[in-house]
């Protein structure tokens, strides 16, 4: 069956830097567009960054323009998020989500939490 | 962008229907065929239960429906069960490989 499992989450200060991991199974990963979605704590869900299945091209939204890249191994069947230049308002669960072929996401892993604080 | 407009809340008897909203622009809800449908339990990842606009995944319950009239999308519960109380979203591509949300509807079966 599909899996996907977030790791890398956890606290760190400001201006900081963090690299989320998405190791993925079940399902051929290089096929597929993979995302990062984010919700912050006790909000609604945001659209964070987007990787195309041969990785050659990605697009963020607008707030971590600059500061988040994606970015995949296909050898390795897993996604990444670099997160640089952390701020307060980047705390959040952090999910990783496959994209159907229709533009939506079918598959999503369990989340994993990233606290920016001093 | 903006995130789409959905009611931050709803709310249902056990066997009715519902119906929640989710507003956006001509450049995204109005400008494609792809808006997209999830619920999400407490502490849970969310779950596809709509993609473009009114198809249903095979595993989701023919008790949700979805539909669009211009920029305006809707999804539909019927035959409400305890088990659908719970947050929905919807989300739209945007163009130029950007999707948005919308801020989430908390259902409530009474």
């Amino acid at each position: 069956q599909v899996q996907l499992v977030e790791s890398g989450g956890g606290v760190v200060q400001p201006g900081r830097s963090l690299r989320l991991s998405c190791a993925t199974s079940g399902f051929t990963f290089s096929s597929y567009d993979m995302h990062w979605v984010r919700q912050a704590p006790g909000k609604g869900l945001e659209w964070v960054a987007i990787i195309c299945s041969d990785g050659t091209k990605n697009y963020n939204e607008d707030s971590v323009k600059g500061r988040f890249t994606i970015s995949r191994d296909n050898s390795k069947n897993t996604l990444y998020l670099q997160m640089n230049s952390l701020r307060s308002e980047d705390t959040a669960v952090y999910y990783c989500a496959k994209e159907n072929d229709y533009d939506a996401f079918d598959y999503w892993g369990q989340g994993i939490l990233v606290t920016v604080s001093s | 962008q903006s995130a789409l407009t959905q009611p931050a809340s709803v709310s249902g008897s056990p066997g009715q229907s519902i119906t929640i909203s989710c507003t956006g622009t001509s450049s995204d809800v109005g400008g494609y065929n792809l808006v997209s449908w999830y619920q999400q339990h407490p502490g849970k990842a969310p779950k596809l239960i709509i993609y473009e606009d009114n198809k249903r995944p095979s595993r989701v319950s023919n008790r949700f429906s979805g539909s669009k009239s211009g920029n305006t999308a809707s999804l539909t519960i019927s035959g409400l069960q305890p088990d659908d109380e719970t947050d929905y979203y919807c989300c739209s591509y945007a163009g130029r490989y950007t999707w948005v949300f919308g801020g989430g509807t908390k259902l409530t079966v009474l």
